[in-house]
């Protein structure tokens, strides 16, 4: 069955420092990628999607993450997160066999330290 | 223009009792999907429609689960006979066309706690 892993719950990081998410999915095929983040009291946002071609991905506020079908990985970076960054994050993978479905992982809580 | 905005923000109910979570996504957008978050956990889809058509209800839990789309803007998700393990916070996403290949714009979701 297909499915998504993200193996950090919770990561703090310093203000300035660099990020990296994990993000591991498992399907047949190649998958349509998503990173979602989720501020407090605020709807889900779209960060970055993947779904063909280059595989490394630009997106919003500085982040960027990159497809590696060898480690069946979709890895979210940012080289210096703000104090603003601290949210959860969400990885999900969207399938060629439904018009519809997108499955999530089950998200990194970030943290920053002053 | 407006987001997707949901009602109530929050509903306690007891259990046994039938609820009602309002979803108004973005005008114009065709599809509109709901969701289930656990605490802790990621978002589980429940159900899509394109337009009026409900084309997908394969992650709705249980018959006591049903959402409509009437008139292809507004949508409702209902929940009938509520048990605790349906405390949870219930989001609502839309979409320009249909298709997972489209960006989703997420309301702020709805808490529904079941005492």
């Amino acid at each position: 069955a297909q499915s998504v892993t993200q193996p950090d719950i919770h990561i703090t990081v310093s203000e300035g420092a660099s990020l990296e998410l994990r993000c591991n999915y498992s399907y047949g095929a190649t998958p349509y990628l998503f990173w979602y983040v989720q501020s407090p009291g605020q709807g889900l946002q779209l960060l970055l999607k993947y779904f063909s071609g280059d595989t490394l991905v630009q997106g919003i506020k500085g982040f960027e993450a990159e497809f590696k079908r060898s480690q069946s990985s979709f890895n979210l970076r940012k080289p210096s997160v703000h104090w603003s960054d601290a949210a959860e994050y969400f990885c999900a993978v969207g399938l060629y066999s439904s018009a519809s479905k997108i499955i999530f992982g089950s998200g990194t809580r970030l943290s920053i330290r002053p | 223009g407006a987001g997707v905005s949901q009602s109530p923000r929050y509903k306690v109910a007891k259990r046994g009792q039938d609820v009602a979570l309002r979803c108004d996504p973005i005008s114009g957008h065709v599809s509109l999907f709901w969701y289930q978050q656990a605490l802790g956990q990621g978002p589980e889809f429940l159900t899509y429609f394109q337009n009026e058509a409900q084309l997908d209800k394969s992650g709705l839990p249980s018959d006591r689960f049903f959402a409509e789309r009437p008139e292809g803007s507004v949508s409702t998700l209902k929940i009938q006979r509520t048990q605790q393990e349906d405390s949870a916070v219930y989001l609502c996403a839309s979409s320009p066309s249909g298709g997972t290949l489209n960006e989703q714009f997420f309301g702020p979701g709805t808490r529904l706690t079941v005492l």
